[in-house]
């Protein structure tokens, strides 16, 4: 069965990068009608989407985050990344990655999330 | 963007109780509805989509309904392992968002 697994640091500081990669296990990462997804969760906050991307690289992006974003795909590796830069107290959050099912609309699965904190 | 409200942001019920949470669309979505369980210190999981279309191994107490901008999940008889906060999203259209979240508690 398809599972995900984020990893990355889980404390950032101030103005810098915080970098995620999301491995996938248990099927394949280039299945058509499949985006892989970002969303995010500030403490006590609702679901935050953050962006999708494509096998082949094609992304979906928020628009209040598209600046400060980048995502990228590793097919021979079966990862996913993350890059946000120039961070700041409002991008502490639980980072989940997910599959995203563009006939559906849904997210399914997850994986178990990774807190990331921003703080000096 | 499409502003998802949830109501109520939480409700206490008893083990067997029916309960109805609404979500609500700033502008017509048609069916593009899901809704997600999540509970303390886990991430979500998918209940249904589609409106009202149960995702495999979701038990069939869980029901979905509406159309346009006004969405119903109801859990027939609430059991132990029901407890948890239950989230909608659109996907409509992007941005992708989601609801704020209604916290279902024991009584």
């Amino acid at each position: 069965q398809l599972q995900l697994q984020e990893s990355g640091p889980g404390l950032v500081k101030p103005s810098e990068t915080l970098s995620l990669t999301c491995t996938v296990s248990g099927g394949s990462i280039t299945t058509s009608s499949y985006y892989w997804g970002w969303i995010r969760q500030p403490p006590g906050k609702r679901l935050e989407w953050i962006g999708n991307i494509y096998y082949s690289g094609n992304t979906n992006y928020d628009l209040s985050l598209k600046s400060r974003i980048t995502m990228s795909v590793d097919t021979s590796k079966k990862q996913f990344s993350l890059k946000l830069r120039s961070v700041t107290a409002a991008d502490t959050a639980v980072y989940y990655c997910a599959k995203y099912d563009t006939d559906l609309g849904c997210f399914d699965p997850w994986g178990q999330g990774i807190l990331v904190t921003v703080s000096s | 963007d499409i502003q998802m409200t949830q109501s109520p942001s939480s409700v206490s019920a008893f083990v067997g109780d029916r309960v109805t949470i609404t979500c609500r669309a700033s502008q017509d979505i048609s069916n593009w509805l899901i809704w997600y369980q999540q509970k303390p210190g886990k991430a979500p999981k998918l209940l249904m989509y589609s409106t009202s279309i149960l995702q495999t191994g979701v038990p069939s107490r869980f029901s979905g309904s509406g159309s346009g901008t006004d969405f119903t999940l109801t859990i027939s008889s609430l059991q132990p392992e029901d407890f948890a906060t239950y989230s909608c999203q659109q996907a409509k259209s992007f941005p992708l968002t989601f609801g704020g979240g209604t916290k279902v508690e024991i009584k």
